[in-house]
């Protein structure tokens, strides 16, 4: 049973430039959340996904926006890149059946602003 | 808002010691708190969490933690320390039971020496 897996692995993008980062749950789980991590710090919450709708936001701005597919897997949309969005990426899942409230966390997406 | 606060920012143990990893919340509800983990290159895995009942709570690898109301405290402890216990420790908390919205504390990195 594969976990929580995100692609890519690492990215280097220049300052006003998009990216769309990718994450698929683990099997089972219907929820997704994102998290930024700067380098030093705990993750930060950005957004939660669940039934193709975000549901709750962290105190991100509108350049940060995401999706959820019917297949549960989800994207993170980052705008107009400004050098302090160079952070790790982590998807985290869960599935709202379990009363763990448990969240399974990817590896991450290492994103570098230049 | 709720906030979580690790004193230590980096903490050095010899294998085979006793471990505790301080965590100080600030949260005016009934606060729901977890420990993670996170090894380099590798998401955050999941320790132990409290949400009610006992306030000493068993988790993985060893790992248990005391949960301290009267003094905003959830310290995370090991009565002996694995050279393989070498990564950086996140508090954190959550709203309530069925939110997802985790706020994490900066971390802790532990470092153990032979």
């Amino acid at each position: 049973d594969a976990g929580v897996t995100q692609s890519p692995t690492h990215l280097i993008k220049t300052r006003g430039q998009q990216v769309t980062l990718r994450c698929s749950p683990k099997s089972g789980h219907d929820t997704v959340s994102w998290y930024q991590q700067a380098l030093g710090q705990g993750p930060q919450f950005i957004f939660q996904y669940y039934e193709e709708e975000e549901r709750q936001r962290g105190n991100f701005p509108d350049r940060f926006s995401g999706h959820q597919f019917p297949n549960y897997s989800s994207e993170l949309n980052v705008n107009a890149l400004l050098l302090g969005d160079s952070a790790l990426y982590l998807c985290a899942s869960s599935s709202r059946t379990e009363i763990t409230y448990e969240q399974y966390f990817g590896p991450g997406t290492r994103l570098t602003v230049t | 808002a709720q906030s979580v606060t690790q004193p230590d920012i980096h903490i050095t143990v010899s294998e085979g010691a006793s471990l505790e990893l301080r965590c100080n919340y600030s949260y005016g509800a009934t606060p729901y708190l977890f420990w993670y983990v996170q090894s380099p290159g590798q998401g955050l895995q999941l320790l132990l969490k409290y949400f009610s009942g006992d306030t000493l709570v068993q988790g993985i690898k060893g790992f248990e933690a005391e949960f301290k109301r009267s003094q905003s405290s959830f310290n995370l402890r090991k009565p002996s320390v694995h050279w393989s216990d070498a990564a950086e420790y996140f508090c954190a908390v959550a709203p309530r039971a069925g939110s997802y919205q985790l706020t994490f504390g900066k971390g802790t990195k532990l470092s153990v020496i032979p």
